[in-house]
């Protein structure tokens, strides 16, 4: 079964400064990826995925994911970082083998200083 | 289009009773899945549903338990509420195997 790994739990980073969630993936075969936010008691929502083409992902709200199948991840960027982005991201892995099965990371809180 | 509904937003029980929920999913969507979260545990995959059928089901003992309608709306329920429980519960939906799944806002439940 496929899983995923956020080693980041929580990360600070001041406004304006540039952003990196990191998230690796284990699954045999060519995986569907997504990064999702969520806000405090909200539900999720998506940011970008991946399926398949081209390896740089553009997602919203300034996102984007670059897939490196060499280092099984997939890591979350955004050059500037504002304070609205402060929430929990969460790295999935699909594997659609006649079912929908996504598996999440653990998720990395993102706190933005002012 | 209407995004992905669930009913009621927060529920209080206490230990020992039941509880169903309800997902009404994207226009055109067939698939429903149910996720709980929980600060310890985070996001667990509960099972999925896709033309009333259900088609994947995720580690949780047998009194989580859900269904599908025709109209592609699902319900999950949960018996004899425990401590543990109190989670948020969260539904998604997707047109297809490889569609990407859109959530809902989740359903708030407190189990005293």
């Amino acid at each position: 079964a496929q899983s995923v790994t956020q080693p980041d739990i929580h990360i600070t980073v001041s406004e304006g400064a540039s952003l990196e969630l990191r998230c690796n993936y284990s699954y045999g075969a060519t995986p569907y990826l997504f990064w999702y936010v969520q806000s405090p008691g909200q539900g999720l929502q998506l940011l970008l995925k991946y399926f398949s083409g081209d390896t740089l992902v553009q997602g919203i709200k300034g996102f984007e994911a670059e897939f490196k199948r060499s280092q099984s991840s997939f890591n979350l960027r955004k050059p500037s970082v504002h304070w609205s982005d402060a929430a929990e991201y969460f790295c999935a892995v699909g594997a659609f083998n006649n079912n929908n099965d996504m598996r999440f990371g653990a998720g990395t809180r993102l706190t933005v200083k002012p | 289009k209407a995004g992905v509904t669930q009913t009621p937003r927060y529920l209080i029980k206490t230990r020992g009773q039941q509880v169903t929920l309800s997902c009404s999913p994207i226009s055109g969507h067939r698939s429903v899945s149910w996720y709980q979260q929980t600060p310890g545990q985070g996001l667990q995959f509960l099972f999925e549903y896709f033309s009333e059928t259900q088609r994947n089901k995720g580690n949780f003992p047998g009194r989580f338990s859900g269904r599908q309608f025709s109209n592609s709306r699902s319900e999950m329920n949960v018996s004899t509420l425990e401590l543990g429980d109190s989670a948020l519960y969260l539904c998604a939906s997707s047109g297809s195997n490889t569609d990407t799944q859109y959530f809902g806002p989740g359903t708030r439940l407190t189990v005293l």
